[in-house]
């Protein structure tokens, strides 16, 4: 099994709903991470949670919200989808000191 | 703010031919860089790293050396291969004096790589 295991791979929704991407990992790291991939734009943090009780925002939250059901699961929400919005999505983790482990990613299509 | 730059992709080589994906930054305190590949449809593994000024990060042949003075960690390989066609990504990441990180990492625009044989 992979260490960073996000669900669904592929996803594709209608502008204004709701949906939920969700990540789990094994790798027992408190840091848990959303970016999204846009092309030519790179990697952008939305969110990112250090344990269990923490939540920050990233540089492009508006329109995200978070929720860290326990160490190992980080979901990421999009209350009112927009076309925008269409882009792949990476979770991470990573431990305090060291590298990071990314999972396979999500391809969100926003129609 | 933190930010980093990478040349203006994409790249299209011969196999055997040099690599070089330049990649500068900007940052304060004691950033510690990556590169990052992904191949088509994956997601992003880490291909080589260094922590402080004049450390090579080496890996897979491809190398790159954590230059203060210049503020650059620009990738190198010396005979690249059709399987090294990829999206790389040149990212830093912050830390304390101690090493300990402050967890986010800032990545550059990623450079396309292709090889054809």
């Amino acid at each position: 099994d992979a260490d960073v295991t996000q669900t669904p791979r592929n996803r594709i929704t209608k502008t204004g709903k709701r949906i939920m991407l969700e990540c789990s990992q094994t790798k027992g790291h408190d840091r848990m991470y959303w970016y999204r991939q846009d092309p030519g734009l790179g990697l952008r943090l939305i969110y990112y949670s250090f344990d269990v009780k923490d939540i920050n925002k990233g540089e492009i939250s508006d329109g995200y919200s978070v929720s860290r059901q326990a160490q190992a699961k980080f979901s990421l929400s999009l209350e009112s989808a927009i076309p925008n919005q269409t882009a792949l999505y990476f979770c991470a983790t990573s431990a305090q000191v060291g590298g990071y482990t990314f999972g396979s990613g999500t391809r969100l299509t926003v129609v | 703010g933190n930010s980093v730059t990478q040349m203006e992709g994409p790249v299209t080589l011969s196999e055997e031919a040099f690599l070089t994906i330049n990649c500068t930054y900007t940052a304060t305190g004691y950033p510690s860089l990556f590169w990052y590949v992904q191949y088509p449809g994956e997601g992003l593994q880490l291909l080589l790293k260094a922590t402080k000024a004049d450390d090579k990060g080496s890996n897979k042949g491809f190398e790159a050396t954590y230059r203060k003075e210049t503020t650059s960690f620009h990738l190198e390989k010396g005979s690249v291969q059709v399987s090294d066609s990829a999206v790389y990504f040149c990212a830093l990441s912050l830390a304390n004096a101690g090493g300990t990180s402050y967890g986010k990492l800032t990545f550059g625009q990623g450079t396309i790589l292709t090889v054809h044989p």
